[in-house]
């Protein structure tokens, strides 16, 4: 089992859904919980950062995390063709290498 | 400010053949890493570094060699290409800890044929 648990999708949803991205995870030391977002052939590009539990709202995008159940979320409100893209969880414990651990990515399709 | 910049952005390889590929940061980050990303298998780190002068092996570190003597420059050296490591390869950097992820460059596509 792996560290990171991410379902691969493809999910394909409707213009001006509600789209619920997921991870759960198995380390219990993870503090910082990041989202990523990676259009096709481009590079990974950091959308939210949370620290510990609760949630982060940054316009559309709420993220969520819940340490208890070792479950965080991505909530991508009033969805758009741009929001077509990969996104990647990924999180990290508090000090170390820093090193950030990624889910294997969820692809997204927002159709007209 | 470029960012993190990689070159080159395509590579065509024979195996057995070498190459470098080549990362530069100008945001003064202390944390670099390299990372391939393959379909359904997503990023996996293959080395990284947490200064100039140190540098440590990640997930996947076979057939790949790194060196950091600079804060800004962090190259990737395939020794003996096969095709295993066709790839797309993905540089990185972070300042650091706290509430702060990482900058990723545009990618290199590797073929090893």
């Amino acid at each position: 089992q792996k560290e990171v648990e991410q379902d691969p999708g493809p999910l394909s949803v409707p213009e001006g859904a509600i789209v619920s991205l997921n991870c759960t995870y198995s380390n219990s030391a993870f503090q910082y919980f990041m989202w990523y977002r990676q259009y096709s052939r481009k590079g990974p590009e950091l959308l939210m950062y949370t620290y510990s539990s609760g949630n982060k709202e940054d316009g559309r995008f709420t993220a969520q995390v819940d340490k208890s159940s070792k479950y965080i979320s991505l909530f991508i409100r009033d969805s758009q063709p741009s929001d077509s893209a990969t996104y990647l969880c990924a999180m990290r414990v508090g000090g170390g290498s820093y090193i950030p651990t990624f889910g294997r990515g969820t692809s997204l399709i927002v159709h007209p | 400010n470029a960012g993190v910049t990689q070159t080159p952005k395509f590579q065509v390889l024979k195996t057995g053949q070498s190459m470098t590929l080549q990362c530069a940061q100008d945001m003064n980050h202390e944390y670099m890493s390299w990372y391939r990303q393959d379909p359904g298998m997503g990023l996996r780190l293959i080395h990284y570094s947490v200064g100039a002068g140190i540098t440590d092996q990640g997930e996947v570190p076979n057939g790949y060699n790194v060196s950091r003597s600079t804060t800004e420059d962090f190259p990737l050296r395939l020794l003996s290409a096969a095709p295993s490591q066709t790839s797309v390869y993905f540089c990185a950097s972070s300042p650091g800890g706290g509430p702060r992820g990482y900058t990723f460059g545009s990618g290199t596509r590797l073929t090893v044929v």
